[in-house]
């Protein structure tokens, strides 16, 4: 199975601070029709988790432009700009490239 | 909107049996690539089963955990899916969500403990 490296395992930030949180997969995650399947998820506290970016750097619906996502391979980046208190909670990263579809172990954004 | 959600969660005795169900709106169902993915704070995330639209036949695929003793189907008619879970362990304790591409359920949970 592919295996998700997340880092850090959690972060302390301030309201309005950017930060970024790394995603390395085992393998490469480019599938055989050139495009690349990771996703990253937020689960808030006592929710269930919400896509927010999929295939690399693409918004999902409702989702702010505070929120990026870049990377390619096997080397991903989430970066959060002016981080807000609804942006708390576990942040995970998933890959759909290879079966099984597999998970980082998440990020805990906190506030400091 | 996308809805997804499922029932059928509770606890159950190590060797029984229970099945979930995920209903579902806002999209074609009949068309859409469906999974059951479980969390538990020992594994994490754990994608466990996946079913595939009619044109494949209802193809369906399974973690290696789980292989041969769930069941995952789907009713078109009822914009549903399920999941027929034997043979419980307790390492199958987590909370089970029914997803959809970006979408997911609210969850359900299963315990499985004597």
């Amino acid at each position: 199975d592919v295996v998700m490296t997340q880092t850090p395992p959690s972060l302390s930030v301030a309201i309005g601070q950017s930060v970024s949180i790394s995603c390395k997969s085992s393998q490469s995650l480019v599938y055989s029709d050139g495009k690349t399947y990771l996703h990253w998820l937020l689960q808030s506290p006592g929710r269930s988790p919400k896509r927010l970016i999929y295939q690399v750097s693409n918004l999902g619906s409702g989702v702010p432009d505070r929120f990026s996502g870049t990377g390619s391979q096997k080397d991903f980046t989430l970066k959060i700009s002016r981080v807000e208190a609804e942006d708390l909670g576990v942040y995970y990263c998933a890959q759909t490239t290879h079966f099984p579809n597999t998970f980082g172990a998440g990020t805990k954004l906190e506030l400091k | 909107e996308v809805q997804l959600m499922e029932t059928g969660g509770g606890l159950v005795q190590p060797g029984k049996s229970l099945k979930l169900t995920c209903a579902t709106s806002g999209f074609t169902f009949s068309t859409a690539w469906m999974n059951w993915v479980r969390q538990s704070p020992e594994k994490g995330l754990e994608w466990i089963a996946r079913i595939k639209p009619k044109s494949t036949n209802y193809a369906t695929e399974y973690a290696e955990s789980v292989k041969g003793r769930f069941t995952i189907s789907r009713d078109d008619s009822k914009s549903s899916i399920y999941l027929q879970m034997n043979s419980l362990k307790e390492e199958d304790t987590a909370t089970y969500y029914c997803t959809r591409g970006g979408g997911w359920g609210q969850g359900v949970m299963v315990t499985v403990s004597s």
